[in-house]
């Protein structure tokens, strides 16, 4: 299986602040990486896909990057909803596996 | 709008099975994928397998080979996961998860999740 690991295990950032959400895959996964956002009590939600594509419907201060085992998601400007734990998932091969999160506090 | 719709949550002792569904609207069920994912308290979450809602085949990962089983029901859009020989550490919010129609393993609407708790 493909470990994912996340850095920082969490972080607190002021309201406009530049965000960098750390991911590293333990074997090489290209661009195979996808980053969700979580909030308490609800399923997670699909921001990034393919390590740098926005998914539709998510604001622009997302952004990620990378290819092969070092990838980032960058918030470029903090907002108070962007309060949540953030997970990248590898979609290389089976099993999918997740990091661990970075929980996000405002 | 895509809606994956779950049933609720349960309370099992250990040892017991479980059978858990979720019913998709709003897009054609047959032409998708679903994955079953779920998260165990404070952790990230963990992909258990795939089931291909046309044909109805499936691929578990290996960690629940033998104790989960993956169906569908296309006259109703309803996929169900059973988790059988359940323990405590089973005990988890059971999400499921559409896959992205272009690419695989990517995960584009989800389940509201149902949590299952395995106590004697």
């Amino acid at each position: 299986d493909i470990q994912m690991t996340q850095s920082p295990s969490s972080l607190s950032a002021s309201v406009g602040d530049r965000v960098t959400l750390t991911c590293r895959a333990g074997h090489p996964i290209t661009t195979h990486l996808n980053w969700y956002q979580q909030k308490p009590g609800k399923a997670p939600n699909l921001l990034i896909y393919a390590a740098s594509s926005l998914q539709s419907g998510v604001p622009s201060r997302f952004s990620g990057s990378g290819s092969g085992t070092h990838f980032t998601l960058i918030i470029s400007s903090l907002q108070p909803e962007d309060s949540a734990t953030y997970y990248c998932q590898q979609s290389y091969n089976t099993p999918y596996t997740f990091g661990q999160g970075t929980k996000v506090e405002i | 709008q895509v809606q994956l719709v779950q049933s609720g949550g349960e309370v099992k002792k250990p040892g017991a099975s479980v059978k858990v569904s979720c019913k998709a609207s709003g897009y054609t069920f047959t032409s998708y994928y679903l994955h079953w994912v779920r998260q165990a308290p404070g952790q990230g979450p963990e992909w258990m397998g795939i089931i291909n809602s046309s044909g109805g085949g499936t691929s578990y990962a290996q960690k629940f080979q033998g104790r989960v089983t993956m169906t569908r029901d296309t006259s109703t859009s309803t996929v169900y996961m059973e988790l059988t020989r359940l323990r405590s550490d089973d005990t988890a919010v059971y999400y499921c998860a559409r896959e992205d129609g272009a690419v695989a393993g990517i995960f584009d609407f989800w389940g509201q999740g149902t949590l299952v708790t395995v106590s004697s």
